[in-house]
């Protein structure tokens, strides 16, 4: 079975600075997806960004962007020029191809706050 | 496109009753997931419903079930409640193909808020 672990519950940015949210899976599959989610206070589950395995391009959205180191089975996410808005909590997530076991494994979340 | 909606958003209940949570996908979507939130257990998978049938289920007891009809809305109910099933349940969809432009990526709806007293 699949795991996620983010082993950081809490971190702090400062606005406009750079912060990077830290992700490791464990998988014997060599073809998934990972995402992260972030969820503010009022509970909406948001896709930030997605990355597919199989490209050794990282994924880049705007501020956000993804180390994706494969044979290490990492997946960090960084976010560039906090806002005020990107306090959050974030998700990793793991996720088979489509079929039988596409179900989102998630970690248990990181706590992102920004400081005025 | 419209998101993913979720009635009720807010449900109390007493132990012992049972309670139906309603998940309209995005449209064109034929893939419904459900997960229940607690603080203590984090995000757990219940099942995925793909073109009305059950695709994938998670590890919990049968008092947890759920459909999906042919416009792809789904259910889940939850019966003979218990405290420990208080929690926010969130419902995703995606196309269910893997073919999809966008990986077939969940996209989440707000959530019900179920309380069990």
């Amino acid at each position: 079975a699949q795991t996620v672990t983010q082993s950081q519950p809490e971190m702090s940015v400062q606005e406009a600075e750079t912060v990077t949210l830290s992700c490791t899976y464990d998988t014997s599959e060599s073809d998934y997806y990972l995402f992260w989610y972030k969820q503010p206070p009022s509970r909406q589950m948001i896709l930030v960004i997605r990355q597919e395995a199989y490209k050794q391009q990282n994924a880049t959205e705007n501020r956000f962007s993804v180390n994706f180191q494969k044979a290490a089975k990492s997946f960090s996410l960084k976010i560039s020029d906090s806002q005020l808005g990107d306090a959050a909590m974030y998700f990793c997530a793991y996720r088979s191809p489509t079929g039988a076991n596409s179900k989102l494994t998630f970690g248990k979340g990181i706590t992102l706050s920004v400081r005025p | 496109k419209a998101g993913v909606t979720q009635t009720p958003r807010y449900l109390i209940k007493t132990r012992g009753q049972q309670v139906t949570l309603s998940c309209s996908p995005i449209s064109g979507h034929r893939s419904v997931s459900w997960y229940q939130q607690t603080p203590g257990q984090g995000l757990q998978f219940l099942f995925e419903y793909f073109s009305e049938t059950q695709r994938n289920k998670g590890n919990f007891p049968g008092r947890f079930s759920g459909r999906q009809f042919s416009n792809s809305r789904s259910e889940m109910n939850v019966s003979t409640l218990e405290l420990g099933d208080s929690a926010l349940y969130l419902c995703a969809s995606s196309s269910g193909l893997r073919t999809s432009g966008d990986g077939d990526t969940q996209y989440f709806g707000p959530g019900t808020r179920l309380t069990v007293l």
